[in-house]
């Protein structure tokens, strides 16, 4: 049985460009959330998705971030015009419910913004 | 509205000796409580949460957490600590809501000398 998968695992990108992250959920979970983790600290909370529908984006910087997660794939976190201060760790966990339904969590992907 | 505090951000022991690492946390409703461990350049592992019932809560390699209402924390502990032990080690809570959301505490590192 799979775990999270996040693709790709490392992400270069200049200043300006499109990063796209992708994540696939635990199979039978419909519930992801994304997260941010900067370096030397926690993570944070950016958006929390069910099927086609946002849920929560409470976290998410009001401009050039966007999520979804669509009927069929897997959810995409896009961020666009990249900035230096991008660059971080992006975490996707799923679950099967709410509350205090386990989130499992994917290994990450690690953007880097030149 | 929810918070957690973790005290102390880089905690050392020797081999053998306890581990304790402090966790306190607000929260409006009744939280769901987790501790996740994050190995270097992977994603979060959950060691153990607590939801409901019993309030001291095992979990995976020897850890455990005891849910203190009263003093609204929700401290980790192991009597003997080991060097695989070493990582990062996050508090997290969880709202009894359909927001489903986590937030977590900024992290402590451990440390474990022979």
């Amino acid at each position: 049985n799979a775990g999270v998968m996040q693709n790709p695992r490392h992400l270069v990108r200049r200043r300006g460009q499109e990063a796209r992250l992708r994540c696939s959920p635990m199979k039978g979970h419909s519930h992801v959330y994304w997260y941010r983790q900067l370096p030397e600290e926690g993570l944070k909370f950016m958006v929390y998705l069910q099927k086609e529908n946002i849920i929560d984006e409470s976290g998410m910087p009001k401009e050039r971030f966007s999520a979804e997660f669509p009927k069929e794939g897997p959810s995409i976190l896009r961020i666009q015009q990249v900035v230096r201060g991008d660059s971080a760790a992006y975490f996707c966990a799923s679950s099967s419910g709410t509350g205090g339904d386990t989130q499992y969590f994917g290994p990450g992907t690690r953007l880097t913004v030149l | 509205a929810q918070s957690v505090t973790q005290l102390g951000s880089h905690v050392s022991v020797s081999e053998g000796a306890l581990v304790l690492l402090r966790c306190n946390y607000s929260s409006s409703v009744p939280p769901y409580l987790f501790w996740y461990v994050q190995y270097p350049n992977q994603g979060l592992q959950l060691l153990l949460k607590y939801t409901t019932g019993a309030t001291l809560v095992k979990g995976i390699n020897g850890f455990e957490a005891e849910f203190k209402k009263s003093e609204t924390s929700f401290h980790l502990t192991k009597p003997s600590a080991h060097m695989s032990d070493a990582a990062e080690y996050f508090c997290a809570v969880s709202e009894n809501t359909n927001a489903g959301k986590s937030t977590f505490g900024d992290g402590t590192t451990l440390t474990v000398k022979p």
